[in-house]
């Protein structure tokens, strides 16, 4: 059973371009998380997204910043007009339908560095 | 406003030695709070979860305290090995069983052989 599953694992983006970071969740799990991550901190939460619907999107900028898990296909981050203090790693989780527990399983993240 | 946060950011611990990493929080709601483990350039690997209405859970070599009186979060690592060096990170997934995670800042555990 593959883990989570994030791609591009590194992406250099120079300053006003776009970037979309893609997630592609656990078999079996429908719900995916999206966090940042800078350098030395704590992980720190974004959108929280069932299948075509964003559930909590509180940790969200309010500009610039979306996301979206469609019926078919991986979940998606874009960051439109990406500026420097966009460099982070960010982080895709995905839980199962029915949880057990309070886990949520990580992917290797993606490392954006805008230059 | 809710917060979790670790006591100290750095940990040296003698190989073969106990590790104990300790954790405040602050949001009593909590439903379950977790230990994450993260590798230099990888995501954060599950350790081990704890509800809110336990107080103890054991692992393989690991073993989760939860004192809700003092708020206080404990992960504990039996003979720490140096595959156990890593930025350990506490997180607490508010009341719902799909809330989003807040995490503590992490502590780096550093083994010596």
């Amino acid at each position: 059973n593959a883990g989570v599953m994030q791609n591009p694992r590194h992406l250099v983006r120079r300053r006003g371009q776009e970037a979309r970071l893609r997630c592609s969740p656990m078999k079996g799990h429908s719900h995916v998380y999206w966090y940042r991550q800078l350098p030395e901190e704590g992980l720190k939460f974004m959108v929280y997204l069932q299948k075509e619907n964003i559930i909590d999107e509180s940790g969200m900028p309010k500009e610039r910043f979306s996301a979206e898990f469609p019926k078919e296909g991986p979940s998606i981050l874009r960051i439109q007009q990406v500026v420097r203090g966009d460099s982070a790693a960010y982080f895709c989780a995905s839980s199962p339908t029915f949880r057990q527990g309070g886990e949520q399983y990580f992917g290797p993240g993606t490392r954006l560095t805008v230059t | 406003g809710e917060s979790v946060g670790l006591h100290l950011p750095t940990l040296s611990v003698q190989e073969g030695d106990n590790s104990i990493i300790n954790c405040a929080y602050s949001n009593s709601a909590s439903d379950y709070f977790i230990w994450y483990k993260q590798e230099s350039g990888k995501g954060p690997q599950f350790i081990i979860d704890i509800r809110s209405n336990m107080d103890k859970r054991q692992g393989q070599r690991v073993t989760v305290l939860l004192n809700k009186t003092v708020k206080h979060l404990s992960l504990q690592i039996a003979a720490t090995q140096p595959g156990d060096s890593a930025v350990y990170f506490c997180a607490e997934n508010g009341s719902g069983a799909n809330s989003k995670l807040t995490f503590g800042k992490g502590i780096t555990l550093s083994v010596r052989p």
